[in-house]
């Protein structure tokens, strides 16, 4: 089945620089590819997802890129702000119609003031 | 629109007990999903439902854990007997599950503490 793995585990930035986390896949048919935040106590909160027919997607401070074939996909937030801290998941989507998400282990973003 | 609900929001049993979690779905999602949210780690898919069936329950501890959907809208998650490993964040959440709207929405979740 698909398993995916999330980089770095911790991740501390100064305010206004740029962060980068990373997913890799298994499951090289797997085709949707969703990013959620998760503020301390909260419900994970869909922030931007990418499908596999799209190399990159924007959305103003937020930013994903794929790479089918290294199977690859990145999570790129510019001009970070001390609201951004939180923890970040990927996920990806088996092509079994089910949608059912496979998370990597997170991302905790510290932004300092 | 009302998000995914789920009660209660918390609680505390002793090992070897039952507990129960609820869940509603956003209304007219058909598919809705039951993780398992371990302290530090992502969310573990346990069960998923289309409608009042189950589409994937391989992840789902059967000797301990069952879920229903019945009427297709609700769900229930229980545990029987409850371990200490099974402290964790439940999440509920729900999809309309089609190629234009993939997107699934989370509950608040049930932090379950097993003592």
């Amino acid at each position: 089945g698909e398993n995916v793995e999330q980089h770095p585990s911790t991740l501390s930035v100064q305010e206004g620089d740029s962060a980068v986390i990373k997913c890799t896949y298994s499951d090289s048919a797997s085709n949707y590819f969703p990013w959620y935040k998760q503020e301390l106590g909260k419900r994970p909160q869909l922030i931007i997802d990418i499908r596999s027919n799209v190399g990159e997607k924007k959305d103003q401070r937020i930013a994903v890129t794929l790479n089918k074939t290294a199977k690859h996909f990145s999570l790129h937030i510019t001009e970070t702000q001390p609201e951004d801290s939180a923890v970040y998941f990927c996920a990806a989507s088996p092509t079994d119609s089910s949608y059912k998400l496979i998370f990597g282990s997170g991302t905790r973003l510290l932004v300092r003031p | 629109e009302a998000g995914v609900a789920q009660s209660p929001r918390y609680k505390i049993i002793e090992k070897r007990q039952s507990v129960a979690f609820w869940c509603n779905p956003i209304s007219g999602h058909a598919t809705l999903y039951w993780y398992q949210q371990i302290l530090g780690q992502g969310p573990k898919l346990l069960i998923q439902f289309q409608n009042n069936g189950v589409v994937d329950d391989s992840q789902l501890p059967k000797d301990r854990f069952s879920a229903e959907r019945l009427k297709g809208v609700d769900s229930t998650l229980k545990i029987q007997p409850a371990k200490l490993e099974d402290s964790a964040v439940y999440l509920c959440a729900s999809s309309l599950r089609h190629e234009e709207a993939p997107e699934a929405f989370f509950g608040q979740g049930t932090r379950l503490t097993v003592v």
